[in-house]
């Protein structure tokens, strides 16, 4: 089975400095991973997608990720934290099987950017 | 907005009770999807549905939970004798399905939270 294991609940950073959010996965095989964000009352967006093309993938909003297969990780990064980008943060891999793409979640990342 | 909608966004019954839960996906979009999130956790898949038919369903899904998509548009979820630890946020998903095997985008609900009392 396929899992992903997000390794800090919570991450404060000052505005205007980087946002490292920290994932590794565990795959038998090739897997597809994603970010997502949830804003308070808001839905899950999609921030950014590997799905074995590039290792480093550009998002939206100013954020990355780079996949590394020898270390297992798929971080999520960003060069100057806004305020705006607080909300909480899911690393997902996604289980293609059949014609399904259910998606596994992480426990989360609560991002916090302060003054 | 022609993204997907929720309805109720909240709801708080007491134990026992059942309780529907409606979610209208993306007009065009084949592929549906509920999830259960809990407090402090990732959402978790719950069931499926490809156009009218439900192809999946995770072994959270217990018998008292069912689902429906009749036409191949709406979908609601149903949880029968509600029980404390159905509390949750119930989030729906919907995608415009692609090739057998290949990821297509889930485009998420605003979610409906149950409190079950």
């Amino acid at each position: 089975a396929q899992s992903v294991t997000q390794l800090d609940s919570h991450v404060s950073v000052s505005e205007g400095t980087p946002v490292l959010l920290r994932c590794n996965y565990s795959s038998s095989y090739s897997p597809s991973l994603f970010w997502y964000v949830q804003h308070p009352n808001k839905g899950l967006q999609l921030l950014l997608k590997y799905t074995s093309a590039a290792t480093l993938v550009k998002g939206i909003n100013g954020f990355e990720a780079e996949f590394k297969k020898s270390e297992t990780s798929f971080h999520l990064t960003k060069p100057s934290a806004h305020m705006s980008d607080a909300a909480e943060y899911f690393c997902v891999v996604s289980d293609v099987t059949g014609t399904a793409s259910k998606l596994t979640f992480g426990t989360g990342t609560r991002l916090q950017v302060t003054l | 907005d022609t993204g997907v909608s929720q309805d109720p966004r909240h709801k708080i019954t007491k134990r026992g009770q059942n309780v529907t839960f409606r979610c209208d996906p993306i007009s065009e979009h084949n592929r549906l999807y509920w999830y259960r999130q809990t407090l402090g956790q990732g959402p978790e898949f719950l069931t499926y549905f490809q156009n009218e038919a439900q192809l999946e369903k995770s072994r959270l899904l217990s018998d008292r939970f069912s689902a429906e998509r009749p036409k191949g548009s709406f979908s609601t979820l149903e949880i029968q004798r509600t029980e404390q630890g159905d509390s949750a946020m119930y989030l729906c998903a919907s995608s415009l399905g692609g090739t057998s095997g290949s990821f297509d985008e889930q485009y998420f609900g605003p979610g409906t939270r149950l409190t079950v009392t």
